[in-house]
């Protein structure tokens, strides 16, 4: 079982709020990545890092931003959430190397009303 | 045109049966290959990964054909528990993973 962990696992929230989407590993990897997926259809990068201090936008355009100050933590920060933002976000790390094994925690499945 | 592509489904097969499927994928300079598989509202799971020789890991085998750009999965004996979506990888250098959109496989008793 891959150690990488995301918080909430749910959200409701209201419009026009800030919210912050956690994700943390413990496994020492140095890239992690944000991926957003709604229902029945494929993943879509929307960030990623390949360690502290390094984050980059991935290839699917969103109003988020996100942080890399420590190794193992890479938060997801919406400053003001839509309802158009509601859908599953996924994170996910894995060691430097050529074939790029991703591990992926259990999402959070947010709903913005 | 998507740069994975794969057939949706579903595949409904009966318990036993050997179910394939294939995926393309656009960019020739893609240069790591995977199937991952997400059960329904979980994250995806590396299944294998796809090397130029084929391999096989129990009752699944993969191939991956770079003169055609497509990559395969074979399921041999299939078991209920397979049910699930299957999802085409594709990677580049640096960059991050591309997924497919999926093939659905439902395994009926």
């Amino acid at each position: 079982e891959a150690d990488i962990y995301q918080t909430p696992r749910y959200l409701v929230i209201g419009t026009g709020k800030k919210i912050t989407l956690e994700c943390s590993q413990t496994m020492g990897h140095d890239k992690m990545y944000w991926y957003q997926q709604d229902p029945g259809m494929e993943l879509h990068l929307i960030h990623y890092s390949y360690g502290v201090n390094s984050t980059e936008k991935g290839d699917l355009s969103s109003e988020s931003t996100v942080s890399r100050i420590r190794t193992e933590h890479f938060p997801l920060t919406l400053e003001s959430a839509r309802p158009s933002h509601t859908s599953q976000y996924l994170c996910a790390s894995s060691v430097a190397g050529d074939y790029d094994t991703q591990y992926f925690g259990p999402g959070t499945r947010l709903t913005v009303l | 045109r998507k740069e994975v592509e794969q057939d949706p489904g579903p595949f409904n097969v009966p318990e036993g049966a050997t179910v394939a499927f294939n995926c393309t994928y656009s960019n020739s300079a893609s240069q790591s290959f995977f199937w991952y598989r997400q059960d329904c509202r979980k994250e995806p799971k590396l299944l294998m990964s796809v090397y130029s020789s084929g391999n096989e890991d129990g009752r699944f085998t993969a191939q991956l054909n770079r003169a055609s750009q497509y990559i395969s999965l074979l399921i041999r004996d299939s078991k209920l528990s397979d049910s699930a979506t299957y999802l085409c990888v594709v990677t580049r250098g640096r960059r991050a993973l591309t997924f497919g959109s999926g093939t659905r496989l439902q395994v009926q008793p």
